[in-house]
């Protein structure tokens, strides 16, 4: 029930496409969900966040869509560029359990230019 | 921009030795955490802690390991004897109290590889 579900694996998308990455949770005591962005040897970065009570939110070109009834989550890309290639890792928090990161698999994402 | 540091950033041991990897988290920030990331897999969580001491530890967070605050700034993870498994990438995490203080942020890594 701690798990949350990410697809795809991998993804390439030529420059100026959308890139379009899943999530999937279980637990609906989730209160927080985050995307961080990757890059080879370096530490998780925070890229965007959303908490259950909003449909959208839009950072830029970074748009997280959550639906709640069906306990899924989605980031776009939009305008996907070669510096966006990285790994994207959803995850997910509770309140009440001092908000560790339950992570995703992580989706590795090349844009070709 | 403040941000969390951790050293070593790359460690070698021998299988059965102890090991210390070091954080120094984001100054106002009062919840610290160590996850690890084994190479090419997802990260996972190890341990939180807060006011001096652990308030959530997953399975993998097993009697080998163990964290401390010694001062005011690092924070610790001891690993008492390691095992070839233990190799990956630890990273510490830090976040502020409150309610905007979800955001939990990482440190760059520390490697660690077991022969």
């Amino acid at each position: 029930q701690q798990q949350v579900k990410q697809s795809p694996q991998s993804l390439i998308v030529q420059k100026g496409g959308i890139s379009i990455i899943n999530c999937a949770y279980e637990n609906t005591a989730f209160d927080y969900f985050p995307w961080y962005q990757q890059f080879p040897g370096k530490g998780p970065a925070l890229l965007i966040a959303i908490r259950p009570d909003v449909s959208e939110k839009k950072e830029g070109r970074f748009t997280i869509s959550f639906n709640k009834s069906a306990k899924q989550f989605s980031l776009h890309i939009m305008d996907s560029q070669p510096g966006d290639s990285a790994t994207y890792f959803c995850a997910a928090s509770m309140s009440e359990k001092g908000n560790m990161l339950t992570f995703g698999g992580g989706t590795r994402l090349m844009v070709k230019p | 921009e403040p941000e969390v540091t951790q050293t070593p950033s790359h460690q070698v041991t021998q299988m059965g030795q102890e090991v210390i990897l070091r954080c120094v988290p984001i100054s106002n920030h009062l919840y610290f955490y160590w996850y690890r990331q084994i190479l090419g897999q997802k990260v996972e969580f190890l341990v939180s802690f807060y006011n001096n001491e652990i308030s959530e530890k997953s399975e993998i967070f097993d009697d080998q390991f163990s964290v401390e605050r010694p001062d005011g700034s690092n924070f610790t993870l001891k690993i008492r004897s390691t095992k070839l498994e233990d190799s990956a990438m630890y990273f510490c995490a830090s976040r502020r109290q409150g309610q905007e203080g979800n955001t939990i942020y990482f440190g760059e890594g520390s490697w660690l590889t077991v022969v």
